[in-house]
């Protein structure tokens, strides 16, 4: 159960697009289509962005999306505006009966 | 309105134990697994466990496993999880949250405020 690989911080100016990475084994990213991400404000509780690799849940804009290829998976958010600024988390179901978290991104919108 | 609210954190010294409890509100809770997720304050989310819909598939990840015990009352709405042999690395907000599916997969859709978790002497 080794946590999902992302990059500590990732930044943008407004308007701009930023795409995050996860990256995890065949045991877990690779294997299932059970990825997903969410966004954490400071003080709150982490809200689901994405689901099943590209799904978004009612009410999230269509600016973000998600992707998948091989043991990678990717969120982008289009358009940046300052209330995305937040840390980003995915998430995937693991062959071990599991999930795993990835370690966080801190989006900074400049 | 979903809500999901957490209690029976605190302090506690290590070895000891404690048990958390989730209400659950606005959904049928019977139809969906739940999990507990924890947060060292200022750091990263760790999956900590998850139970389906029923009750029949437990998943635990591999620092809680032989020590925490997952369970859920559908005739209450409630979640629990009974931690022993608490740790100091055990330290942690401990949230719960509903998945989208009757098996845990992850993709949790709704979280709680989350409850407190100290081990220490």
């Amino acid at each position: 159960q080794s946590a999902l690989t992302q990059p500590p911080s990732a930044s943008g100016s407004p308007g701009q697009s930023v795409t995050i990475s996860c990256t995890g084994t065949s045991s877990d990213v690779g294997g299932y289509d059970y990825v997903s991400w969410y966004q954490e404000h400071p003080g709150k509780a982490p809200k689901l962005m994405i689901y099943e690799v590209s799904k978004r849940p009612s009410g999230v804009p269509d600016r973000f999306s998600g992707s998948k290829s091989d043991n990678t998976a990717s969120l982008t958010v289009a358009g940046l505006q300052a209330e995305d600024e937040a840390d980003y988390y995915c998430s995937s179901y693991a062959n071990s009966n599991s999930v795993v978290f990835g370690g966080g991104t801190k989006l900074t919108v400049l | 309105e979903v809500q999901l609210v957490e209690s029976g954190g605190g302090l506690v010294q290590p070895g000891g134990s404690l048990r958390l409890s989730c209400a659950a509100s606005g959904f049928t809770f019977s139809n969906y697994a739940m999990n507990w997720v924890r947060q060292t304050p200022g750091k990263g989310l760790e999956w900590v466990s998850g139970l389906s819909s029923g009750g029949s598939n437990t998943l635990y990840a591999d620092s809680v496993k032989g020590r925490f015990t997952i369970s859920r009352d559908n005739s209450k709405n409630t979640l629990y999880l009974q931690m022993d042999s608490l740790r100091a690395d055990d330290t942690a907000v401990y949230y719960c949250a509903k998945d989208l599916r009757s098996g845990p997969r992850g993709g949790f859709d709704y979280w709680g405020q989350g409850t407190l978790v100290t081990v220490s002497s």
